[in-house]
């Protein structure tokens, strides 16, 4: 069965700590994995990664991939009130030729001032 | 960057009546949008993936004749749950795949709360 999990599932910290958030993930027929934001409405994109071993990163925000041991993880830096948020992992593939885009459940993110 | 919206915003509606949503691609054209559905405090799940000018492709689990598709134009797919139910209350979600994302990224509107009487 494919899935995606995430971990842990909830997290609090003080502001200008440094978080890492994980995903790990079973699929047939990978093709990529994105990291979204969601704060009260819908998800904002962050990164696309589908190379392993390949950073992105976008300010206080990095992520990588590591396709073979089937995870990724999403760190942020100086953490700030602002990223209190669900952080979602999505994985994409294929499965009997339709692409498909599942879900981990997210981790729910506090920064505390 | 692209936009999708999504309209309404929110709907009340009392039980067994139909709810039509719209989801639009305002700055490119998508030949697929998909519908998810997020309940509180969990993640989004996926219910279709509607391809325009064929017919969508449900989840396991999602009733075809409850949640009818309609992906007419290339910026255009409605969602409409007919003869709703207070178990149908939850936030849909509807995204646009661009047609010339060679990258793949998924665009997602703002949402739909659904709240049935």
């Amino acid at each position: 069965e494919d899935k995606v999990v995430q971990s842990p599932l909830s997290l609090v910290v003080h502001e200008g700590d440094t978080v890492t958030l994980n995903c790990s993930y079973e699929v047939t027929n990978f093709r990529s994995l994105l990291w979204y934001k969601q704060e009260k409405k819908a998800p904002t994109f962050l990164f696309m990664l589908t190379s392993s071993g390949i950073e992105k990163k976008s300010g206080r925000l990095s992520s990588i991939l590591d396709k073979k041991e089937l995870f990724s993880i999403l760190n942020i830096t100086a953490t700030q009130t602002g990223d209190s948020a669900v952080y979602l992992c999505a994985v994409r593939f294929y499965n009997f030729g339709n692409e498909k885009l599942t879900f981990g459940t997210g981790t729910r993110l506090t920064i505390i001032p | 960057g692209a936009v999708v919206s999504q309209h309404p915003s929110w709907v009340i509606c009392k039980s067994g009546t139909s709810v039509k949503i719209e989801c639009r691609s305002l700055d490119f054209q998508a030949t697929t949008m998909f519908w998810y559905r997020q309940f509180p405090k969990q993640s989004l799940m996926l219910m279709a993936t509607s391809n325009e000018g064929s017919k969508a492709t449900y989840e396991q689990g999602v009733e075809k004749d409850k949640f009818l598709i309609n992906h007419a134009s290339l910026t255009l797919s409605t969602l409409t749950v007919t003869s709703a139910h207070p178990e149908d209350s939850s936030f849909y979600i509807c995204s646009a795949r661009d047609l010339e994302g060679a990258k793949y990224e998924q665009y997602f509107g703002p949402g739909t709360r659904l709240t049935v009487l």
